[in-house]
């Protein structure tokens, strides 16, 4: 069984800060990994993903997740937050082979304040 | 190119009732999948379709239904609702059955 675990329900931040969400997984297959945002009252948006090659990967809005395999660990980044980055953000894991059923984290509620 | 679309926004019922929810899936994807949402909480995985047959399951009761049509448009059932069902139910679409899953507006489902 696979499980996933965000440390941090709640991370306040002044805008221009760095932010770093932090997402632990479990599982004893190989996963992909994904993080989402959701806006109040609205549905998810996939923010970035991780399927194979590079352990690094980028959104276009400046965020970044970096896939640790030994640390079980997918913590996604951004040096420079801005007021609109205020969201929840879901971290989540699926298994590599057959159907894609995506594992969420509880989310981390992210504040950035001005 | 749609993106993935839900109806309705919003929707009320009572306890006992039964309640259809719909979900049209982006243009080119074969595959739904269904997601309960309780306030304050992760999406929970309910059931996923690829080509108009049920393909996973999560741990939800047969109360919990659904169905995916030639179009592959799906919907989601369900029969005697408990107040616990209040959550916003999202669907996601991809284009095969392992890809990146994209997500609709998502139903506010209230029970009383």
């Amino acid at each position: 069984a696979q499980s996933v675990t965000q440390l941090d329900s709640q991370v306040p931040v002044f805008e221009e800060a760095p932010v770093e969400l932090r997402c632990n997984y479990s599982s004893s297959v190989s996963v992909y990994l994904f993080w989402y945002v959701q806006y109040p009252n609205q549905g998810l948006q996939l923010l970035l993903k991780y399927l194979s090659g590079s352990t690094l990967v980028e959104s276009i809005n400046g965020f970044e997740a970096e896939f640790n395999k030994s640390q079980t660990s997918f913590h996604l980044r951004k040096p420079s937050v801005h007021i609109s980055d205020t969201a929840e953000y879901f971290c989540a894991v699926s298994d590599t082979g057959g159907y894609n059923k995506l594992i969420f984290g509880a989310g981390t509620r992210l504040a950035v304040h001005p | 190119e749609t993106g993935v679309t839900q109806s309705p926004t919003h929707l009320i019922k009572t306890r006992g009732q039964q309640v259809t929810l719909r979900c049209s899936s982006q243009s080119g994807h074969n595959t739904v999948s269904w997601y309960q949402q309780a306030l304050g909480q992760g999406p929970q995985f309910i059931f996923q379709y690829y080509r108009e047959e049920e393909n996973g399951r999560g741990n939800f009761p047969p109360r919990f239904s659904g169905l995916q049509f030639p179009n592959y448009s799906s919907e989601l059932n369900v029969n005697a609702l408990e107040l616990d069902d209040s959550a916003l139910y999202l669907c996601a679409s991809s284009l095969q059955q392992a890809d990146t899953q994209y997500f609709g507006p998502g139903t506010r489902l209230t029970v009383l």
